[in-house]
């Protein structure tokens, strides 16, 4: 079965950095364009970023642009979001979705890691 | 960015009855494949998103037909035909036509 875990979680202290990573298996992970998506308390999900199933395709929200960046490792099925320059605000639960477009975007979502950012 | 302007964002049903959630975009969510490309999610307490629902009106695997999607352009619905318990939750619909991806604020759903 699909199984996207996402671990890295942590408490930083602002304008530290912090790697996630999702653990992808169950499926073809190397065909699949992968995103990670945040939750912040009490608040609706935010797109964070999205990399395309071969890693040319990259792209990142506004609020993150800069100073995250996403990467694959299609040997070990994995997704890495790599978070530098954190902010307070960055505090949220973060998840990974994977995508195949037409019928498939979105359709599985890890169970989310919390990533706490606070002095 | 495209706007996701979901309503009401608080939905007390009775047991048994009917739920309607609206969802409205700022530019059409029609791409130039002439898919729509609109999700609805659940998310439980504690959980993560489950879709329910892709592409206005398709239902997922494992999704009870009490569910149903519509709508077209930048005007869309979800419909649970007779809420059970465990219907509670938030609900969000989110677009894939446009980058960045968005979501709406939410519906929370609960038992009167």
């Amino acid at each position: 079965q699909v199984q996207l875990v996402e671990s890295g979680g942590d408490v930083v202290q602002p304008g530290r950095s912090l790697r996630l990573s999702c653990a992808a298996s169950g499926f073809n992970f190397n065909v699949y364009g992968m995103h990670w998506v945040r939750q912040s308390p009490g608040k609706g999900p935010e797109w964070v970023a999205v990399i395309g199933h071969n890693g040319a395709q990259i792209d990142y929200a506004e609020s993150v642009r800069g100073r995250f960046i996403v990467s694959r490792d299609n040997s070990k099925n994995t997704l890495h979001l790599q978070m530098s320059s954190l902010r307070v605000e960055d505090t949220a639960v973060y998840f990974c979705a994977r995508d195949l477009g037409a019928n498939k975007f979105f359709d599985y979502w890890g169970q989310g890691t919390l990533v706490t950012v606070s002095s | 960015d495209v706007v996701m302007t979901q309503s009401p964002l608080s939905l007390p049903v009775t047991l048994g009855q009917p739920a309607s959630i609206s969802c409205r975009s700022s530019q059409s969510l029609v791409y130039s494949d002439e898919n729509t490309y609109l999700n609805w999610f659940q998310q439980r307490p504690g959980q993560s998103p489950r879709r329910l629902i892709y592409k206005v009106s398709n239902r997922d695997s494992g999704v009870p037909d009490r569910f149903s999607g519509s709508g077209s352009g930048t005007d869309f619905t979800l419909k649970i035909s007779r809420v059970e318990a465990e219907d509670v939750g938030v609900y969000y619909c989110m677009q894939g036509t446009h980058w960045p991806r968005t979501f709406g604020q939410g519906t929370k759903v609960e038992i009167k």
